[in-house]
């Protein structure tokens, strides 16, 4: 089992839609948490980054951290099309990221 | 440049050939990783340095892969006599901060190996 777990997908919804991207994990030592997303033959770029648990918001983006149940997750509110990506989760306990496996949204107009 | 720049972008090699990538971090940018990425899959790591210093080897899957950053700041990674499986994008990524924590990381576009 990895120590990162997520869903690859693919999520398809249609422009508007809130949208709801999970991962689970099991190394206890992780606290830093975040959502990069990734375009086709691109480099991940980060969107969010949370210190333990609570929630985080910017803009249409939402991240929570439940470090009890070890699940994070990452809202996108009134989705568009140009948020057809790969979202990645990743997670730390030190100074290297361990990363899921993303999973692929796919917004339709 | 204003980020991080990997070359070449695309590589094709004939299995057994030896391959270099380089990645040229972002200025002044303290800590620099290397990431794997098969098709379909997330990143996975190879190795951390922190200026000169590699500090995290552990994920380099054989002695085949070899990595330097001589003088803290351009990085190379070496791949000896390529074999099919080590297909993928190989992705670099610099941080302006050190051990502890990172935080974020920026990524260069990848460099896609194809080992025919």
């Amino acid at each position: 089992q990895k120590e990162v777990e997520q869903d690859p997908g693919p999520l398809s919804v249609p422009e508007g839609a809130i949208v709801s991207l999970n991962c689970t994990y099991s190394n206890s030592a992780f606290q830093y948490f975040m959502w990069y997303r990734q375009y086709s033959r691109k480099g991940p770029e980060l969107l969010m980054y949370t210190y333990s648990s609570g929630n985080k918001e910017d803009g249409r983006f939402t991240a929570q951290v439940d470090k009890s149940s070890k699940y994070i997750s990452l809202f996108i509110r009134d989705s568009q099309p140009s948020d057809s990506a790969t979202y990645l989760c990743a997670m730390s306990g030190s100074y290297i990221p361990t990363f899921g496996r993303g999973t692929s949204l796919i917004v339709h107009p | 440049g204003a980020g991080v720049s990997q070359s070449p972008r695309y590589k094709v090699a004939k299995r057994g050939q030896d391959v270099a990538l380089r990645c040229d971090p972002i200025s002044g940018h303290v800590s620099l990783f290397w990431y794997q990425q098969a098709l379909g899959q997330g990143p996975e790591f190879l190795t951390y340095f922190q200026n000169e210093a590699q500090l995290d080897k552990s994920g380099l899957p054989s002695d085949r892969f070899f990595a330097e950053r001589p003088e803290g700041s351009v990085s190379t990674l070496k791949i000896q006599r390529t074999q099919q499986e080590d297909s993928a994008v190989y992705l670099c990524a610099s941080s302006p901060v050190g051990t502890t924590n990172t935080g974020e990381l920026f990524f260069g576009e990848g460099s896609r190996l194809t080992v025919l």
